[in-house]
Parts: structure tokens; sequence; C-alpha cells
């Protein structure tokens, strides 16, 4: 299957401080990705859908001041945590479209952020 | 929310096979039925996926009923490394847009 690589797959980080969180499509292109975010013992929720040259469609109750999303090729998309609170500590999921006629999702291997 | 419900949890024994079942009774004709597992603390891991017809690759087996309302996922012989959690997904295969929504799944306990 396609191959989608995420960085750093862990981070600790003091509260005020940004973090940033690389998401690569290896060997395809994606026009699409979508940046989840998955509390301990839950399911995964979507944060927002990330367009390669536009701006990032947020889901309802997603600050998007405080989650940018950049997409700016077709292989990468960051998502940058500001400000980052205690609270903002989860596992953050990136995946990528495979276009085609049946669009499967592939993920990335997860970033899980630790505030302190 | 999820399109899809499926049993909270399962156990099988270790060499057996595994069948998970999932009901999506308000399918559309042009959504697809896609399974992903999720071993703890790593992103969710693509498994097959399916139209209409059985569908088997080196993983599992997928099998949809004829009216589409429900599938099943097949894992031929379950070994320890098999236990995930196991979600199924309804979704239009050819509009990249939209979202892959994750209901809570099936957690899977392969035992030895």
């Amino acid at each position: 299957g396609a191959v989608v690589s995420q960085h750093p797959s862990w981070v600790i980080c003091k509260s005020g401080t940004s973090v940033k969180i690389e998401c690569r499509s290896l060997d395809f292109q994606a026009t699409t990705m979508f940046w989840y975010r998955q509390f301990p013992k839950q399911s995964l929720m979507l944060m927002a859908t990330s367009n390669e040259g536009s701006k990032a469609t947020y889901e309802q109750g997603v600050e998007k001041d405080k989650f940018l999303i950049n997409h700016a090729s077709l292989t990468l998309s960051t998502l940058t945590v500001t400000s980052a609170h205690p609270e903002d500590s989860s596992f953050y999921i990136c995946s990528a479209v495979l276009q085609g006629n049946t669009g499967e999702l592939f993920f990335g291997e997860g970033s899980r952020l630790t505030v302190l | 929310d999820a399109k899809t419900t499926q049993p909270p949890s399962m156990d099988c024994a270790e060499g057996r096979a595994a069948n998970l079942p999932c009901n999506h009774s308000t399918i559309s004709g042009n959504e697809y039925v896609y399974w992903y597992r999720q071993i703890h603390s790593q992103g969710p891991q693509y498994i097959i996926h399916g139209l209409k017809n059985n569908e088997t690759n080196e993983m599992a087996s997928l099998i949809i009923t004829e009216d589409r309302k429900s599938s099943t996922l097949i894992l031929p012989h379950a070994t320890l490394r098999d236990t995930a959690v196991y979600y199924c997904i309804v979704r239009v295969g050819a509009d990249y847009g939209q979202n892959f929504v994750f209901g809570p799944g099936t957690r899977l306990s392969v035992l030895p």
C-alpha cells in the first residue's frame, strides 16, 4: 500500500510553546489530507481537512488559530499546535487520500504530543 | 456520526479464523466498505475495501451481503499480532474530500 510518513512520532514540550508535526506522502501525491486527534481509549476524531494550495477546512469546535495547517505541496502537510497547553496532549494522526476510483485513505504512524 | 455499527469487542483463539461483523444498513449505492485496524499507539492500517463483490487480499477477506447492508471481515488464521481495534467505514470512493468517519470499532483480542 501507499506510504504516509509522520514526524515526529513523539514530542514533549512546555506549556506555551508551539509544536510542528509533518505529514508526508512518500510514494504518491495527495491533494487531500486529513488530520485526526485521538484521546486515550477513544476513536479518531477529525480535526481538519487539508487541501493542497488552499485553506484547510476545520471541524466544528476546532480552533483554526490554534491548530495551523499548511498544505503547501502535493506531498507535505503540516500541523502546528500553537501555544500548546496540557489539554492539547493527545495522539495526532494524519492521513492522505490515494486518488483513484476508490480513494483509499492511508495513515501516518501518529505523533504523541505531551504538553507539560 | 459513523454509518456503521460493530460489536465493541470480540475474542478469537490463535490460529482460528476471526470473523468481524459490521452493519451498514443505510449504505448508498456508491459507497464502499473499508476496513482498517489500529494497533495500540499506531496509526490505522488499511486492510481491505469493497463495493459489491467479495474481496480477498494477503491480509483478509471481505464478505459483503447481497443487499450490502452488512459485511464481515475475515482474518483466516488469527495471530497474536492481529490484536487491535478494527474499524468498518462506509464512504463514497471517488469523493476524495469526504472524510472517513471512525466509530468505536471492534476490539479484537487474539488469545494464545
